[in-house]
């Protein structure tokens, strides 16, 4: 079964500081996507960047980079030069077919939270 | 705006009383989705529809769940005898898939479900 775990509850980290956020993952699919989300306290969902199971980079969207390590069943989210406004939740989900269809599963989330 | 818009935001009701929410998708996207999210967890899959086909539902979706999408641009989530097991926040979301594509999902804000 398509599992995604998120082991760090929370995380508190000083502005301007580089932060990681783990996630692991557990399919036997060959073909699959990750994602990371952002949850701030309005409730949005927030798209921030995407790997698939078949690219050879890691993803980089501005400030956000996915250090992608296939063997290890790992997709961790790193953010650069943390900013106030990054505090929220995030989401570490993987795209998977269950039951004939597309879905994404998603973890439990990391609540982050940086202090000026 | 052009992102996914969902109507209400808020909802409080008593138990045993009908709601239903509205969402709105991004206009050229095919795809629609409904998840659910209680408290401190991940969202969870509910049902999606592919322009105006329902293709799955979740067992999460019990016969008090109905969801339409009459015309593949907007759809509703009903749910009937409501119960306080289904205070949530409903998020909609809504994707755009075709050849080549990688299919990324972007959410609304949610309606944040209340039963008394």
């Amino acid at each position: 079964a398509q599992k995604i775990t998120q082991t760090q509850p929370g995380m508190f980290v000083q502005e301007k500081e580089a932060v990681t956020l783990d996630c692991t993952y557990d399919t036997s699919d060959q073909s699959y996507g990750l994602f990371w989300y952002k949850q701030p306290s309005s409730g949005e969902m927030i798209f921030l960047i995407y790997q698939g199971s078949y690219d050879e980079q890691n993803a980089t969207e501005g400030r956000y980079s996915l250090n992608f390590q296939k063997a290890r069943k790992s997709a961790n989210l790193v953010i650069s030069a943390s900013q106030l406004g990054d505090s929220a939740m995030y989401f570490c989900a993987m795209r998977a077919i269950i039951q004939g269809a597309q879905k994404l599963v998603f973890g439990q989330g990391t609540r982050l939270t940086i202090n000026p | 705006d052009t992102g996914v818009s969902q109507d209400p935001r808020h909802k409080i009701t008593k138990r045993g009383q009908n709601v239903t929410f509205r969402c709105d998708p991004i206009s050229e996207h095919n795809r629609l989705y409904w998840y659910r999210q209680t408290l401190g967890q991940g969202p969870e899959f509910l049902t999606y529809f592919q322009n105006e086909a329902q293709l799955e539902k979740s067992r999460l979706l019990s016969d008090r769940f109905s969801a339409e999408r009459p015309k593949g641009s907007f759809s509703t989530l009903e749910i009937q005898r409501t119960e306080q097991g289904d205070s949530a926040m409903y998020l909609c979301a809504s994707s755009l898939v075709g050849l080549g594509t990688n299919e990324k999902l972007f959410f609304g804000s949610g309606t944040q479900l209340s039963v008394l």
